[in-house]
């Protein structure tokens, strides 16, 4: 159980445009999600929180204009990079918390997006 | 405010020997602990948890973590590596109540030497 998808796995395209990456929690229901971005090597750096059915929290000096969250329902998240830049190229993973006895975050296994 | 720190960023072990990855946090209540690993280019794995109770964890793929409070300390070991252990460690911690946000640590990279 509690299984988190990210789709697409992969994803290149040409700068200046937008991109989607879906976070879906397969067999249980998310009130939050989490976006983190990881650069080659380094750690996993918080973007945001998104909660179902309202705004998500960016972290400082994350872009909320550039990194659209929209967290429409209890099982799906959807992250777009607008415009995007080759800078933008990175490493995505989507987390999904489970409340209740576990009270932890389960991870997506990533997108690698490649602006070109 | 609270901090993750992983001493180490490579550590090196022959096959067979003990893995000891160390994690440190800084916190003003004895937070939630996890370690994690990650292959490349894929997501991150469960090893461990601490919440509360037995401080002494055990998790899959033989690993195991202590929770010492008077060290503030939460390290991994193992004591004989495979060299499928090879990845990247995580240690996070988040705080017992309120916001469910991790703080990660900055990974520890195990290479196992044949």
């Amino acid at each position: 159980g509690a299984v988190v998808s990210q789709h697409p796995s992969r994803v290149i395209c040409k700068s200046g445009t937008s991109v989607k990456i879906e976070c879906r929690s397969l067999d249980f229901q998310a009130t939050t999600m989490f976006w983190y971005r990881q650069f080659p090597k380094q750690s996993l750096m918080l973007m945001a929180t998104s909660n179902e059915g309202s705004k998500a929290t960016y972290e400082q000096g994350v872009e909320k204009d550039k990194f659209l969250i929209n967290h429409a329902s209890l099982t799906l998240s959807t992250l777009t990079v607008t415009s995007a830049h080759p800078e933008d190229s990175s490493f995505y993973i989507c987390s999904a918390f489970l409340a209740g006895g576990l009270n932890e975050q389960f991870f997506g296994p990533g997108t690698r997006l490649t602006v070109l | 405010a609270q901090s993750v720190t992983q001493l180490g960023s490579h550590v090196s072990v022959s096959e067979g020997a003990l893995v000891l990855l160390r994690c440190n946090y800084s916190s003003s209540v004895p937070p939630y602990l996890f370690w994690y690993v990650q292959y490349p280019n894929q997501g991150l794995q469960l090893l461990l948890k601490y919440t509360t109770g037995a401080t002494l964890v055990k998790g899959i793929n033989g690993f195991e973590a202590e929770f010492k409070k008077s060290e503030t300390s939460f390290h991994l070991t193992k004591p004989s590596a495979h060299m499928s252990d090879a990845a990247e460690y995580f240690c996070a911690a988040r705080r017992p109540s309120g916001t469910y946000k991790y703080i990660f640590g900055t990974g520890t990279r195990l290479k196992v030497l044949a």
